[in-house]
């Protein structure tokens, strides 16, 4: 059975400073997405990793994946108030395109 | 820019009633996902449509639960009866095939 972890659960940071999400997975996948969502809203896509060592970056906002280690990091430059938001990794292990969630990260960033 | 639509937004029914979701995926995808997200939580895949055809149903709570997809478009979740657990917010997504998935607005449902 896959299993999805994110660490940590809850990160609250101030303005300004960086850190790190993790997303360890248990099965070989090739194939990772980052959502984020707003309290009482719905997903939104940030990026999709498709390949051992693939790097997308927007904004302050960089992820990364290590197929090889099975994990995943979603890396926040300099945090602003508006990234306040709770953070998702998905990973599919099928070619059917069907998601395990981890458990998110509650981001709270303060002035 | 196109978008994944459901309805109602909010539901409240009382435990043992019957309660149903529609969902208007995007055009042209193929693909329709079906989650169910407890508060706190991640979303959790229930069923999984290619076309009019179930590909996946593992995880959807058959004794209880039902999807339909007929014409291979929109789509409907019903609960028959709803329980308290089944409180949580259901959202439906969609894609092409083997890519990146369009979760819509969600319904958020407390049974009471």
């Amino acid at each position: 059975e896959l299993k999805v972890e994110q660490n940590p659960l809850f990160l609250s940071m101030q303005e300004g400073k960086n850190y790190t999400i993790y997303c360890n997975y248990s099965t070989t996948s090739d194939r990772l997405y980052w959502y984020r969502q707003d309290p009482g809203k719905s997903l939104e896509s940030l990026f999709v990793l498709l390949s051992n060592g693939a790097v997308k970056q927007e904004g302050r906002l960089m992820a990364s994946l290590d197929t090889k280690a099975r994990l995943s990091t979603l890396h926040i430059t300099a945090a602003v108030h508006d990234l306040s938001a709770t953070y998702f990794c998905a990973v599919d292990i099928s070619s059917g395109n069907m998601l395990t969630f981890g458990g998110g990260t509650r981001l709270m960033v303060k002035p | 820019e196109a978008e994944v639509a459901q309805s109602p937004r909010y539901k409240i029914t009382e435990k043992s009633q019957a309660v149903a979701f529609w969902c208007d995926p995007i055009s042209g995808h193929a693909t329709l996902y079906w989650y169910r997200q407890i508060l706190g939580q991640g979303p959790e895949l229930l069923v999984q449509f290619q076309d009019e055809s179930v590909v996946d149903d593992s995880q959807l709570p058959k004794d209880r639960f039902s999807a339909e997809r007929l014409k291979g478009v929109d789509s409907t979740l019903k609960i028959q009866p709803a329980e308290l657990g089944d409180s949580a917010m259901y959202l439906c997504a969609s894609s092409l095939v083997s890519y990146e998935q369009y979760f819509g607005p969600g319904t958020r449902l407390t049974v009471t």
